[in-house]
């Protein structure tokens, strides 16, 4: 069976631009959730979403947004790039009962690497 | 707000040596807590994880005891390899949001031959 799946593995870009970064959940699986992760850091909780809907967002500003697709994949978008936002970005799925169920394994990503210049 | 804290690193071992890294937390309620690794330029992995007090997590012959008196989570392994090279990130998840990981700053384990 195909793990978490996350496009691209690395990606370059300059302050300003704007970014989308992709990832497919294992098969099964309904909940996404995305994390960053700054060299040298753990990973920071961005957002979660189950069943296509928004579940949790961690601290962080409006240019960072995202969204979940019928098929359970899902796309982060970061806006306005500044350089403080090159991290190593980790999708994880989950499966979850009914949204909030018990504890389950955070399966992750090989995460994309994104460099602001 | 939870919060974990672990060891800072780097741990420089020999092979067969004897690991520990120590990890606390601060949660309100009853947290499942977690150790994820990851070995270079590669995602995170499940270690190993208890969902309640006094569980022991074991996995690969790396052990830690959920002690909600001490509230600590504390990674070891008897004898340690080249290949467990890596860094080390404790983690807990609320039972009221399962989906949110909180995690640690990491410890990076370097294990000589």
């Amino acid at each position: 069976d195909a793990g978490v799946t996350q496009s691209p593995t690395h990606l370059i870009k300059t302050r300003g631009q704007h970014v989308t970064l992709r990832c497919s959940p294992i098969s099964g699986h309904k909940s996404v959730s995305w994390y960053q992760q700054v060299l040298g850091q753990g990973p920071q909780f961005i957002f979660q979403y189950y069943e296509k809907e928004e579940r949790g967002r961690g601290n962080f500003p409006d240019r960072f947004s995202a969204r979940q697709f019928p098929n359970y994949s899902s796309e982060l978008n970061v806006n306005a790039l500044l350089l403080g936002d090159s991290a190593l970005y980790l999708c994880a799925s989950n499966f979850l009962l009914g949204g909030l169920g018990e504890n389950t394994e955070a399966f992750f990503g090989q995460g994309t690497r994104l460099t602001v210049v | 707000g939870n919060s974990v804290t672990q060891m800072e690193g780097p741990v420089t071992l020999s092979e067969e040596a004897f690991l520990t890294i120590n990890c606390t937390y601060t949660a309100t309620g009853y947290p499942s807590l977690f150790w994820y690794v990851q070995y270079p330029g590669e995602g995170l992995q499940l270690l190993l994880k208890a969902t309640k007090a006094d569980d022991k997590g074991s996995n690969k012959g790396f052990e830690a005891t959920y002690r909600k008196e001490t509230t600590s989570f504390h990674l070891e392994k008897g004898s340690v390899q080249v290949s467990d090279s890596a860094v080390y990130f404790c983690a807990l998840s609320d039972r009221g949001s399962s989906y949110k990981l909180i995690f640690g700053s990491g410890t990076r384990l370097l294990v000589r031959p």
